[in-house]
């Protein structure tokens, strides 16, 4: 079956620094992988994405990089701010078009940063 | 838009009591979803609909009903409480066709 297999936590780092969360993955085909962000209190929201092998998804200051030959999906960031405190989720479906039986997620990361 | 909507957002049950936990949509989404999220794990996926009146049972159903008599609303019922579904409930829905999903903002469930 399909897992998902992230760095424990809590990361505490200080503001500025470089953030990397690791994030590797068992499936069958071809997934699509994906990194969800949970503030205190919120839901998850989708934070970037990519569907195929070497694809870069990015977004506020957040990259991921497919790599299919490590199976791998690391998260990184060049400077942390206090508000990207949260829980981050890596996650991952393996349906062409969409997973209709929904996405298998990891255990998340506490990521905590002190000013 | 409001998004996907749950409630309530907090509720101490009493072993062997129902409820029901609510989810609705407004962004015309054909899929549903219901995951729990339990301390230090992540999400597990309960039951999933592809439309009203399909529904389909997930990684770890059992304890748990759904029904999908519309698009927009997707409730779980818990008939008989047990301790060991004391969790945070998440309502999610998806695009058919699209990977992406939107989240509540969750229900938290205590059984005593």
């Amino acid at each position: 079956g399909n897992s998902v297999t992230q760095m424990e936590g809590p990361v505490t780092l200080s503001e500025e620094a470089f953030l990397t969360i690791n994030c590797t993955y068992t499936a069958t085909g071809y997934p699509s992988l994906f990194w969800y962000v949970q503030y205190p209190g919120e839901g998850l929201q989708l934070l970037l994405k990519a569907t195929k092998a070497d694809d870069k998804g990015s977004n506020k200051g957040f990259e991921a990089t497919y790599r299919k030959e490590t199976t791998s999906f690391h998260l990184e960031k060049g400077s942390v701010q206090v508000s990207d405190s949260a829980v981050y989720f890596c996650a991952l479906s393996d349906l062409p078009g969409g997973g209709a039986d929904g996405l298998t997620f990891g255990k998340g990361t506490h990521l905590i940063i002190q000013p | 838009n409001a998004g996907v909507t749950q409630t309530p957002k907090f509720r101490i049950l009493k072993i062997g009591q129902s409820m029901t936990l609510q989810c609705a949509q407004d962004m015309n989404h054909n899929y549903m979803y219901w995951y729990r999220q339990d301390p230090g794990m992540g999400l597990k996926l309960i039951y999933y609909s592809v439309g009203a009146g399909i529904t389909d049972k997930g990684e770890v159903p059992n304890g748990y009903n759904v029904s999908r008599s519309t698009t927009e609303d997707f409730p779980l019922r818990l008939e008989l409480a047990a301790p060991s579904q004391t969790s945070v409930y998440f309502c999610a829905s998806s695009l058919a066709g699209q990977e992406t999903q939107y989240f509540g903002p969750g229900t938290r469930l205590l059984v005593l």
